[in-house]
Formats: structure tokens, C-alpha cells, sequence
């Protein structure tokens, strides 16, 4: 079964600092999406950026960019010029390319902007 | 389009009631998907649908946990009869598959916040 982790149940940032949220996932197929949701407090789930396994380029939408290692399976999120509109708790989640269409989630991180 | 649809977006039970969530799937969207959150086990799937037909329950906690969905545009999560320990923010959130795969993310609805006392 896969699996996702994040280890960092916290992190804050300066506004206008770069932060970067850390995942870790565990498969044994070769093609698959990882995703980043967003979830502030109206506890909506925002999907932030998306990265298919088979591109070998990095995800980046505005200042949110990934750096996606395939062979470390790991998947860090960096978050340029922090914005207050920034915090919230960050989902790392997992889905295979074919078949089930789930999305595995790590735990979360939750993160606070200090102005 | 007004996105997924849940309702209500708060709901408070006594113990032993049964409760009824309910769901309406983004149009055209043919899967969707039942998650539970809790700080405990965070976002665990309960269920999930493709084309109305339900093809994963494995997540349903147990038999006093159903899910039904009549149609493409609506869904329910049923839970008779409710526990405390089933308090929690239950999403609802749909997908566009096409064939084998959907190269989407999932919408999700905003959720309701079950309160169970």
C-alpha cells in the first residue's frame, strides 16, 4: 500500500521569506500524480500544484514551485515571498496513474506566516 | 459552476440518532469520493463511486456507516445509529475520469463538521 509522510507537523516563515514544506511517499509503481493541497481555517481543500511522475520537470505555479526527487521519492513544496494568505495546513497526497483514483494523504503541516 | 455542494456545513446529533450527509458532484464529474477528517487519523477515504457504482467501502468504519448514490448528481452518507467518536469534518469531492485514469486533481467540497453528543 502506499504511503505518505511529512515530518514537519509545524513550520513558520517570515512574510516575504521562502519556506519549504517537506514529503516522503512509498510506492512501487513507476507513474503516479503527487499533489499539494491547501486547507485554511474555512477548511476548504485548495489544490495548490500538481506533479506527474512521468515529467521530469518541476511543477511551478506563481511562487508556489515543487522539487520532485523520483528516485528519493521525495516531494518538497517551496513557497516564495510569503504571503498572511500563506497559513493554513499543507497536504501532500498521492494518487496512482491507473486504476483507483484515491488520493493518499500524509498528515499535514501546518503553517504559520509571521508578519 | 457553484463547485461540490454539501450540506449541511454543521450538524449536531445526540448519540444513537441517525445522520445524513449529503453531496452534490460537480456536473459531468463521473467519480466521487466520502473522506473523513480527524486529527487522530487525518483524511482517510471512506468510499468511493465511479459512474454512480460503488467500488471501494473498505475505508467504511462499519455497518453503521452507508453510502448511497442514485444518480450523477447526488450522494449520501449515512450513519445510523451515530457514536461520539464518529464527530469529525466529512468532505465530499468529485473527479472527470476518463477511461483508466483522470490526469485532475479532485474537487472537494467544503466539508461538514459532524459533532456527535
Amino acid at each position: 500500500a502506499q504511503t505518505v509522510t511529512q515530518s514537519q507537523p509545524e513550520m513558520s516563515v517570515q512574510e516575504a521569506e521562502t519556506v519549504t514544506l517537506s514529503c516522503t511517499y512509498d510506492t512501487s509503481e513507476s507513474d503516479y500524480y503527487l499533489f499539494w493541497y491547501k486547507q485554511p481555517p474555512s477548511r476548504q481543500m485548495i489544490l495548490v500544484i500538481r506533479q506527474e511522475a512521468y515529467k521530469q520537470q518541476n511543477a511551478t505555479e506563481n511562487r508556489f514551485s515543487v522539487n520532485f526527487q523520483k528516485a528519493a521519492k521525495s516531494f518538497s513544496l517551496k513557497i516564495s515571498d510569503s504571503q498572511l494568505g500563506d497559513a493554513a495546513m499543507y497536504f501532500c497526497a498521492y494518487r496512482r496513474l491507473q486504476g483507483a483514483q484515491k488520493l493518499v494523504f500524509g498528515q499535514g503541516t501546518r503553517l504559520t506566516i509571521n508578519p | 459552476d457553484a463547485g461540490v455542494i454539501q450540506s449541511p456545513r454543521h450538524e449536531v446529533t445526540e448519540m444513537g440518532q441517525e445522520v445524513t450527509l449529503r453531496c452534490k458532484p460537480i456536473s459531468g464529474h463521473n467519480s466521487l469520493f466520502w473522506y473523513r477528517q480527524t486529527m487522530m487519523r487525518g483524511l482517510e477515504l471512506l468510499i468511493y463511486f465511479n459512474n454512480n457504482v460503488p467500488i471501494d467501502d473498505s475505508g467504511m468504519p462499519e455497518d453503521r456507516f452507508s453510502a448511497k448514490m442514485p444518480n450523477a448528481s447526488f450522494s449520501t452518507l449515512k450513519i445510523q445509529p451515530s457514536e461520539p467518536r464518529d464527530s469529525a469534518v466529512y468532505f465530499c469531492a468529485s473527479i472527470l475520469r476518463r477511461g483508466q485514469t483522470s490526469p485532475y486533481g479532485y474537487t472537494f467540497g467544503s466539508g461538514t463538521r459532524l459533532t456527535v453528543v
